[in-house]
């Protein structure tokens, strides 16, 4: 099993530019969530879906869109990036409700 | 957003020694989790707790869901050089569902 893809794994963005960072699991897992991890502080969620067709918000999530048209796939977009949105993405999926299980191996997004 | 304080920020450890560090939040938790982090790579799941009071071991890891449910707490014994890395702790309020809350990190270094 691959687990969680993402992909790119490092990617440079100019000001104002937008991008996809896509996820991609084969666990089958209903619940999948975007994180970012800035330098002294934890994971903070972005955004988070609990199944096909269903996203919500997390703790910071201006500046982001998400969509879940399939189990496998949620995709986070950044519609006009800033230099505030550097940081390293990462995204997880867990079968149920009860253990934030499974991480990718992350994006390192830098905006200049 | 919820605040998890984890301490200590850092270790210097020789081989062989016991380390212990701990995670503190301002409300009440049902899940804490724990994870270990590696450079350039996502966190990996070590120790899930759901009840308070709760210990758990994996190896040489055991972790202890507080009795007040507003901590936990993760100890190494026999420390070895594969050890080094950040460990993350990370809970769910009562209140927030679905949303999980990472701590800072503690960074562990094993001197051989």
């Amino acid at each position: 099993n691959a687990g969680v893809t993402q992909t790119p794994k490092f990617q440079v963005l100019k000001t104002g530019q937008s991008m996809t960072l896509q996820c991609a699991q084969d666990m089958n897992h209903e619940y999948m969530s975007w994180y970012r991890q800035d330098p002294g502080m934890g994971l903070r969620l972005i955004h988070y879906s609990v199944g096909a067709g269903i996203t919500d918000q997390g703790e910071v999530p201006n500046g982001y869109n998400v969509s879940r048209s399939t189990t496998e796939d949620f995709p986070l977009r950044l519609l006009s990036a800033a230099p505030s949105q550097t940081s390293v993405y990462f995204c997880a999926s867990r079968q149920d409700g009860n253990t934030e299980a499974f991480f990718g191996q992350g994006t390192r997004l830098t905006v200049v | 957003g919820q605040q998890l304080n984890q301490s200590p920020q850092s270790m210097f450890i020789q081989e062989g020694e016991d380390v212990s560090m701990n995670c503190t939040s301002s409300s009440i938790f049902n899940t804490w989790l724990w994870y270990k982090q590696d450079p350039g790579e996502g966190p990996v799941l070590l120790i899930a707790l759901y009840k308070a009071g709760e210990l758990t071991s994996n190896g040489r890891l055991t972790a202890q869901f507080g009795i007040t449910r507003k901590d936990s707490f993760l100890n190494i014994s026999a420390s070895i050089p594969s050890d080094v890395g950040i460990y993350f702790c990370a809970g769910r309020e009562v209140s927030t569902g679905n949303q999980f809350y990472f701590g800072t990190g503690t960074s562990l270094t094993v001197i051989p």
